[in-house]
């Protein structure tokens, strides 16, 4: 069946450092969402892919979409302390949503 | 501009006793989702509604677990006999036509904690 795989599952970094996630789909995907939650909280949108090797960028934050469009990534440039908290892409296929197990970031200030 | 709200944001069940968690979309939304968050684990998705029709129920464990969506009134999750593995938290997310590339609005999430 449909699976998203996301690596790492944790990633503690120094204030400062960048971080990377990683979204693998196991089929292609028509577009795929990214979204953050912090600590007992909820899951709030991000950003959206839709087009093979789409490259967005939202202040320190880049998203890709591979050109397969069955994978993508997360960047964010100088981590803050504010960037603390859980990170999950979701693929869509067939109009539903597959989350990832998501990459939970620390930040050490 | 109300979100999407849920509640209670915290319920206490006895095993065997019977969950209820209520989810109202946002405004001019008519497609709800439900997803189940086990601690430290990602969303796993549970069922998709539409008003009064159930469009997707693959992720609804097959006894104890129901879901409504009725033309008037909030989502329902319905769990009944709670056992202690149920314990989790659970977020409706809601989107205006439940179209593919529709942002999904979660909700703040009920947490549910089987005694």
């Amino acid at each position: 069946g449909q699976q998203v795989m996301q690596i790492p599952q944790y990633q503690h970094v120094q204030e400062g450092e960048d971080f990377t996630t990683y979204c693998n789909s196991s089929t292609t995907l028509s577009n795929i969402q990214w979204y953050k939650q912090r600590p007992g909280g909820h899951p709030v949108f991000l950003i959206q892919l839709v087009k093979s090797g789409e490259v967005k960028k939202q202040k320190r934050l880049t998203f890709q979409f591979g050109e397969a469009k069955k994978n993508s990534s997360l960047h964010i440039t100088a981590t803050q302390t504010t960037d603390v908290g859980t990170y999950f892409c979701a693929g869509n296929n067939f109009n539903k949503f597959y989350f990832g197990s998501g990459t939970k970031l620390n930040v050490k200030p | 501009n109300a979100g999407v709200m849920q509640n209670p944001r915290h319920l206490v069940r006895r095993r065997g006793q019977e969950a209820r968690l209520r989810c109202s979309p946002m405004k001019g939304h008519s497609h709800v989702y439900w997803y189940r968050q086990l601690p430290e684990e990602g969303l796993k998705f549970m069922v998709y509604l539409q008003k009064e029709n159930i469009i997707d129920e693959s992720g609804m464990p097959k006894e104890r677990f129901s879901a409504e969506f009725p033309k008037e009134g909030p989502s329902i999750l319905r769990i009944q006999q709670v056992v202690r593995g149920d314990s989790a938290a659970y977020f409706c997310a809601s989107s205006p036509r439940g179209q593919a590339r529709e942002t999904q609005y979660f909700g703040p999430g009920t947490r549910l904690l089987v005694l």
